[in-house]
């Protein structure tokens, strides 16, 4: 089983539509989770963080961290073709007297279409 | 508030040499840690930096080195360079451990 993962996409939704991204994660122990938005050629933008149980809301994003059922969402209300990109779900599997450690998902690839 | 900035943007080398890049953390970041990104694998992570000292280390060979300074600058090192090595390699900012990580643009390594 892979320590994060992702639907690798494409995920293709109007625009206008609320896209929904889904990440499940292997390590309970996880204390911090990160999504990241990818252009092509480009580095990873930080989009949302989180590291407490429910929804954290930031504009048009939105996280959800299920700990229990070791699951992170992101939604992206009213869709905008700029949104298209690939978006890295993270999580800090390093551990409390050690180091960060960033593992990642392989990313799932967001179409918005006119 | 300046981001994280990597030096250089752009490398081409050959294969057997070695290559050295450069990461700035953000003012009061001090954990820089260091990442691979290839289109077969993905981003991995190499190792983490924090007050000079690496407290992780990834699953790479050994010819792949780092090392902090006392400003929180931090430099990545590869030597006898292989083909294989041909990557995007990204740093990571944070104030502390499990806290927002901000990446810089990247160095975009070819070894030809």
């Amino acid at each position: 089983q892979k320590e994060v993962e992702q639907n690798s996409g494409p995920l293709s939704v109007p625009e206008g539509a609320i896209a929904s991204l889904n990440c499940t994660y292997s390590d309970r122990g996880s204390q911090s989770f990160f999504w990241y938005r990818q252009y092509s050629g480009k580095s990873p933008e930080l989009i949302m963080f989180i590291y407490s149980n429910g929804d954290k809301e930031d504009g048009r994003f939105t996280a959800q961290l299920n700990k229990a059922s070791q699951y992170v969402s992101l939604l992206i209300r009213d869709s905008q073709p700029s949104d298209s990109a690939t978006y890295l779900c993270a999580v800090n599997t390093g551990l409390t007297g050690g180091g960060n450690k960033l593992t990642f998902g392989t990313g799932t690839q967001l179409k918005v279409e006119l | 508030k300046a981001g994280v900035t990597q030096t250089p943007r752009y490398l081409i080398k050959t294969r057997g040499q070695q290559v050295t890049l450069s990461c700035s953390p953000i003012s009061g970041h001090r954990s820089v840690s260091w990442y691979q990104q290839t289109p077969g694998q993905g981003l991995q992570f190499l190792f983490e930096y924090f007050s000079e000292t690496q407290r992780n280390k990834g699953n790479f060979p050994g010819r792949f080195s780092g090392r902090q300074f006392s400003n929180s600058r931090s430099e990545m090192n590869v030597s006898t360079l292989e083909l294989g090595d041909s990557a995007l390699y990204l740093c990571a900012s944070s104030r502390d451990l499990f806290t927002e990580a901000f990446f810089g643009q990247g160095t975009r390594l070819t070894v030809v």
